[in-house]
C-alpha cells in the first residue's frame, strides 16, 4: 500500500496571504489527522477528519480550517498567514477500525511565512 | 490538559551500546506509541501498546508500558548510526478518536 502523500511539500508564503496544503491517506483509512509541528512547541494536534466530518479540533484560532473529501483526501487551510505560522504541517491517516490510535504519518508540507 | 514528557532531551551515545527512554503522562494511557522521525520527514510508527505491563519489540527495539499506565520505556540494543533521529511517545487525547498527544521527543546521536 501507499503511504500518506502531502503536497506540496515546501511553500513560501508571505504574511497575509492564504495556503491550502492536501493530504491523501493510506488507502482505506478514513480518519486524516493534520498536526503542526514546531520547535518550540513540538507536535500539536490541528483536527481531526472522518467520514468528511470534522471530528475534534485542537486549540488553534479560526484562521486555521480544514476539510475531507468522500474519498477521505483533506485539506487545510490557513487564512491571513502570520509569522508564527511558519512550521512543518503533518498530516496522519488511521483506519478508524480496532488499532485506531495507530497513526500513519505522511512527510509534511514544510511552510515558511516571510 | 494531558502532558507528556520524555527523558532524556538528548543522547549521545557510541555505536553498538544500548539505548534507555522514557515517558510519564499526567493521566493514565490505555495506549501509547513510540514514534521515530528523521530529518525532514513525518514521524514513523516503532511500537503501539495496549496492555499495562506489556513489552513489544520490534527487532533491536523494546518499548514497555508501565504498570501505573502512566509511563512507558523504549529500549534500543546495539545501537547503530541510522537509529540517529528524534524519539517521541504518544498517547490518545481522547478515546474512541484518532487523536494523539506527544511528548517533546528524545534526541538520539550515535557516534560510529
Amino acid at each position: 500500500k501507499a503511504g500518506v502523500t502531502q503536497t506540496p511539500r515546501y511553500l513560501i508564503k508571505t504574511r497575509g496571504q492564504q495556503v491550502t496544503l492536501s493530504c491523501s491517506p493510506i488507502s482505506g483509512h478514513r480518519s486524516v489527522s493534520w498536526y503542526q509541528q514546531t520547535p518550540g512547541q513540538g507536535l500539536q494536534f490541528l483536527f481531526e477528519y472522518f467520514s468528511e466530518t470534522q471530528r475534534n479540533k485542537g486549540n488553534f484560532p479560526g484562521r486555521f480550517s480544514g476539510r475531507q473529501f468522500s474519498n477521505s483526501r483533506s485539506e487545510m487551510n490557513v487564512s491571513t498567514l502570520e509569522l508564527g505560522d511558519s512550521a512543518l504541517y503533518l498530516c496522519a491517516s488511521s483506519s478508524g477500525g480496532q488499532n485506531y490510535n495507530e497513526q500513519f504519518f505522511g512527510p509534511g508540507t514544510r511552510l515558511t511565512v516571510l | 490538559g494531558q502532558q507528556l514528557n520524555q527523558s532524556p532531551q538528548s543522547m549521545f551515545i557510541q555505536e553498538g551500546e544500548d539505548v534507555s527512554m522514557n515517558c510519564t503522562s499526567s493521566s493514565i494511557f490505555n495506549t501509547w506509541l513510540w514514534y521515530k522521525q528523521d530529518p525532514g520527514e513525518g514521524p514513523v510508527l516503532l511500537i503501539a501498546l495496549y496492555k499495562a505491563g506489556e513489552l513489544t519489540s520490534n527487532g533491536r527495539l523494546t518499548a514497555q508500558f508501565g504498570t501505573t499506565r502512566k509511563d512507558s520505556f523504549l529500549n534500543i540494543s546495539a545501537s547503530i548510526p541510522s537509529d540517529v533521529g528524534i524519539y517521541f511517545c504518544a498517547g490518545p487525547t481522547h478515546s474512541g478518536y484518532s487523536t494523539l498527544t506527544f511528548g517533546k521527543g528524545t534526541m538520539l546521536l550515535v557516534s560510529p
